[in-house]
């Protein structure tokens, strides 16, 4: 079965700092990784995805994740946080056969001034 | 550029009632999914369409069913509703069933059941 894990219930960082935010695979076979992030009542935004190529994959509003097969990681980063950036982070991995999309438990980003 | 279009954006029921939530699919997209997301968990998988078929079945209760119609736009019907099926409902589509497609969410549907 694939999952993926996000072992940080809650991030906080200062303004200006960098940030990542951690999230681990299990998946048999090449995966298919994505972020996505929720702002309060609200859809979740497509932040970025790797599938194959570079490890490093640069997506919007600023933030990169890196791959690391041998870790079985995909984190989240961004060189320079800002207080725009509370929100709920998801990362996802794609089910191959039947196109799910399987998200971890969240991790709630706090930025503060 | 064109996004998952949900209705209604609120809903409230009473227990036992029924209800009914739409969603639009950006256009060309053939693929359809729902979600359910209760409060402060993540987004659980109930169920998929791809070109009207159902493609997957996850944790969607046998109260619940749902279809994709020709024009793709796709419903969730849910009935005899329990206060646990308070929660947002999320549909999100993309194209082709695609692994290496991204998915686009609506804006979800927050049902409330009194």
């Amino acid at each position: 079965a694939q999952s993926v894990a996000q072992p940080e219930d809650q991030v906080n960082v200062a303004e200006g700092n960098p940030l990542t935010v951690k999230c681990t695979y299990s998946v048999s076979g090449n995966p298919y990784l994505f972020w996505y992030v929720q702002y309060p009542n609200r859809g979740l935004q497509f932040l970025l995805k790797y599938i194959t190529g570079d490890n490093l994959v640069k997506g919007s509003y600023g933030f990169e994740a890196e791959f690391n097969k041998s870790q079985t990681s995909f984190h989240l980063k961004k060189p320079s946080a800002l207080v725009s950036d509370s929100a709920l982070y998801f990362c996802a991995v794609r089910d191959v056969l039947r196109g799910k999309l399987i998200f971890g438990t969240g991790t709630r980003l706090q930025v503060f001034p | 550029a064109a996004g998952v279009i949900q209705s209604p954006r609120h809903l409230i029921k009473e227990k036992r009632e029924t209800a009914t939530l739409k969603c639009y699919p950006i256009p060309r997209h053939d693929t359809v999914y729902w979600y359910q997301q209760g409060p402060g968990q993540d987004p659980q998988f109930l169920i998929s369409f791809y070109e009207k078929m159902q493609s997957d079945k996850g944790s969607i209760p046998d109260r619940f069913s749902a279809q994709q119609f020709s024009d793709y736009h796709s419903e969730l019907n849910m009935s005899s509703l329990e206060l646990g099926d308070s929660a947002l409902y999320f549909c999100a589509s993309s194209l082709e069933l695609g692994r290496d497609t991204e998915a686009f969410f609506g804006q979800g549907t927050r049902l409330t059941v009194v």
